[in-house]
């Protein structure tokens, strides 16, 4: 089965610094990769999904890359806030018609002012 | 406004008991899924259905069992063979199974063996 690994469990950075989260795979190459934001007690919310022939994309400060050589992505938010403060999760998927995600530990970032 | 609504939020489970966690959405989305949540650890998926009257095992069903009888509900019980059933319970609904689109998320349900 796939496995997925975020770089590391924490990360914690001062406000107007990028945060830059990792999401590493093994095995068989997805379709396409999303991410996820989650707070404390609360299911994770969609932020963006990136195709495996794009190597980029972005949404307001927020900015994914996709290398299928290295199976990595990288997440980076810019302009840190301390609202951005949550739990990042990465989610893999074959692009199959069963639609099923693969999910990433998460990596708690937290921004200090 | 469209969503995902799970309820309760909080529930207690005696030793022994099933009970029956409530996932409706009225986002018209055709696949819905059930993941769990333990802390340190990924989202792992008990159940999908990608159409009504039908739905798939995920990575650990054991102990686990659901219908999917209207397009909006896909109910989750939790069973007395679940021995390990303390967790957060996450309900997810998506477009149509393998497009390129996110899941949609409720609130959760924490779970307590009492």
């Amino acid at each position: 089965s796939q496995k997925i690994e975020q770089n590391s469990e924490a990360l914690n950075i001062q406000e107007g610094k990028t945060a830059t989260l990792t999401c590493n795979y093994t095995n068989y190459s997805p379709a396409y990769l999303q991410w996820y934001r989650q707070d404390p007690g609360r299911g994770p919310v969609f932020l963006l999904l990136i195709r495996e022939n794009e190597k980029e994309k972005r949404k307001e400060r927020l900015k994914v890359t996709f290398d299928t050589t290295l199976k990595q992505s990288l997440f980076h938010i810019t302009a840190s806030q301390p609202a951005d403060s949550a739990t990042y999760l990465c989610a893999l998927d074959r692009g199959s018609t069963l639609g099923r995600l693969y999910f990433g530990r998460g990596t708690q970032l937290t921004v200090w002012p | 406004d469209g969503g995902i609504t799970q309820s309760p939020k909080y529930l207690f489970r005696k030793e022994g008991q099933n009970v029956t966690l409530s996932c409706e959405q009225n986002l018209n989305h055709d696949a819905m899924y059930w993941y769990r949540q333990d802390p340190g650890q990924g989202l792992r998926l008990i159940y999908y259905s990608q159409i009504v009257n039908d739905f798939q095992k995920g990575d650990i069903a054991e102990g686990y069992s659901v219908s999917r009888e209207k397009k909006e509900s896909f109910p989750l019980t939790v069973t007395s063979a679940q021995k390990n059933p303390t967790a957060f319970y996450l309900c997810a609904s998506s477009i149509v199974p393998g497009e390129n689109y996110g899941y949609t998320f409720g609130s959760g349900t924490r779970l307590t063996v009492v």
